[in-house]
């Protein structure tokens, strides 16, 4: 059975700060994808990655980076400089390609102190 | 402007009453997605439509009826619901119902059911 784990229920940091966001996921197959999707307070999950279980190089957007190592089943989420804009419900997600579904974890609620 | 548009934003209702939540999507995807997101619990799938036939329904009881007239509309028919499904319900669409596509989320509609 997949599985999504997003240990952080939630954190709080001051403005500027970097924070890292944890996600591990448990699946079987091989073939699968992760997400990483954000929620502001206004209730629209947004898109922000995805990563498909065959490439494992991370990646840098603006402030954003994602490690993706398949070694510790994580698919972790770093925020550098973080802004007040970014207080946010973030879910981690996966997809196997076996089935159907997309399981999301819990989420973590970010809070950025001004 | 977002690409999908859910109404009403709030609803509450009786457990007796028989009401509509609504989803239209401007993207031109084929896949739409009905989610609930509860308290304290994962984002839960509840329906899958691709090119308006129902490819997934995820064990959800039979008071929840969804409906997709056309690739851009879908709705979710409630009746007789209970307290317990008060919620957030999250409509989303992406452009194909394939493993490891990114869905695009409307606001949601927070529903209180008393």
């Amino acid at each position: 059975a997949q599985k999504v784990t997003q240990a952080q229920t939630e954190i709080s940091v001051v403005e500027k700060e970097d924070v890292t966001l944890d996600c591990v996921y448990e699946t079987r197959d091989t073939t699968y994808y992760l997400f990483w999707y954000k929620q502001p307070p206004s209730g629209e999950l947004v898109f922000l990655i995805r990563r498909n279980s065959f490439d494992e190089q991370n990646e840098i957007s603006g402030r954003y980076s994602w490690n993706f190592q398949k070694s510790t089943s994580s698919f972790n989420f770093t925020i550098t400089a973080s802004q007040v804009v970014d207080s946010a419900v973030y879910f981690c997600a996966l997809s196997v390609v076996r089935d159907d579904k997309i399981i999301f974890g819990k989420g973590t609620r970010l809070h950025i102190l001004p | 402007e977002t690409g999908v548009t859910q109404t009403p934003r709030h609803l509450v209702m009786g457990m007796t009453n028989k009401k509509s939540l609504k989803c239209e999507q401007h993207l031109g995807h084929n896949a739409m997605y009905w989610y609930k997101q509860s308290a304290k619990k994962p984002l839960e799938l509840m329906f899958v439509y691709s090119l308006e036939e129902r490819v997934e329904n995820n064990s959800v009881p039979s008071r929840f009826s969804p409906e997709c007239p056309n690739s851009s509309h879908l709705f979710l028919h409630l009746h007789t619901l209970q307290p317990e499904d008060s919620a957030l319900y999250l409509c989303a669409s992406s452009q194909d119902a394939l493993v490891g596509t990114e869905a695009f989320f409307g606001q949601g509609t927070r529903l209180t059911v008393v």
